[in-house]
């Protein structure tokens, strides 16, 4: 398994309040993602990033901001927490050449409940 | 990137094959299709990818048809730890997403 993890596992948190979700990484992968899991949605990206200090935004990113101060750190933020934001999130990353065939490698997963 | 199309549910034998369908009829020449699974609360898996070629590793094979509109996603000997839900994803390049649909629900019976 790629050497990705995510911190905390599972949170519980109140709306309004900020949260940060941690994707930490041991492989040196140049892009690293961020993506959302809700029933009847899949997986729907949020953010990525293709360096340090270099991010873009998915589908789906209003009311998140993201971080990546080093090679091995990505870090989603919801500034203002909100109940449509419970969800399951995922990092990925990938190395990051330029090709058609790049691979993502999931890490276990954050449960958030915003309650 | 085109998208695909794939059964909601499947079940299928402990031992047997599974043969996992994928319908993709608008990709184009320089997309590859990809496969990957979530098992039960789990991160998606990544299992195998190609782009006209059949290929095969440890997990699984890949046989795509000639018009690169179809695929199947073959698992040669299923046990009940391949209980999972496989997304086929197609993708190009300049796309940073995949886009996982909602994929095939896979029951590996007793």
């Amino acid at each position: 398994d790629a050497g990705i993890t995510q911190s905390p596992r599972h949170k519980v948190t109140e709306t309004g309040t900020p949260v940060t979700l941690r994707c930490h990484q041991t492989e040196n992968h140049r892009y690293m993602y961020w993506y959302r899991q809700d029933p009847g949605h899949g997986l729907r990206l949020i953010h990525y990033s293709y360096g340090v200090k270099d991010t873009d935004k998915g589908e789906v990113s209003d009311g998140y901001s993201v971080s990546r101060s080093k090679t091995e750190d990505f870090l989603l933020t919801l500034e203002s927490a909100t109940s449509s934001q419970t969800s399951v999130y995922f990092c990925a990353i990938s190395k990051g050449t330029p090709s058609d065939q790049e691979t993502q490698y999931f890490g276990p997963g954050t449960r958030l409940l915003v309650l | 990137d085109a998208k695909t199309t794939q059964p909601p549910s499947m079940d299928c034998a402990e031992g047997r094959a599974a043969n996992l369908p994928c319908n993709h009829s608008t990709i184009s020449g320089n997309e590859y299709v990809y496969w990957y699974r979530q098992i039960h609360s789990q991160g998606p898996q990544y299992i195998i990818h190609g782009l006209k070629n059949n290929e095969t590793n440890e997990m699984a094979s890949l046989i795509i048809t000639e018009d690169r509109k179809s695929s199947t996603l073959i698992l040669p000997h299923a046990t009940l730890r391949d209980t999972a839900v496989y997304y086929c994803i197609v993708k190009g390049s300049g796309a940073n997403n995949l886009f996982f649909g909602t994929g095939t629900r896979l029951t590996v019976i007793p």
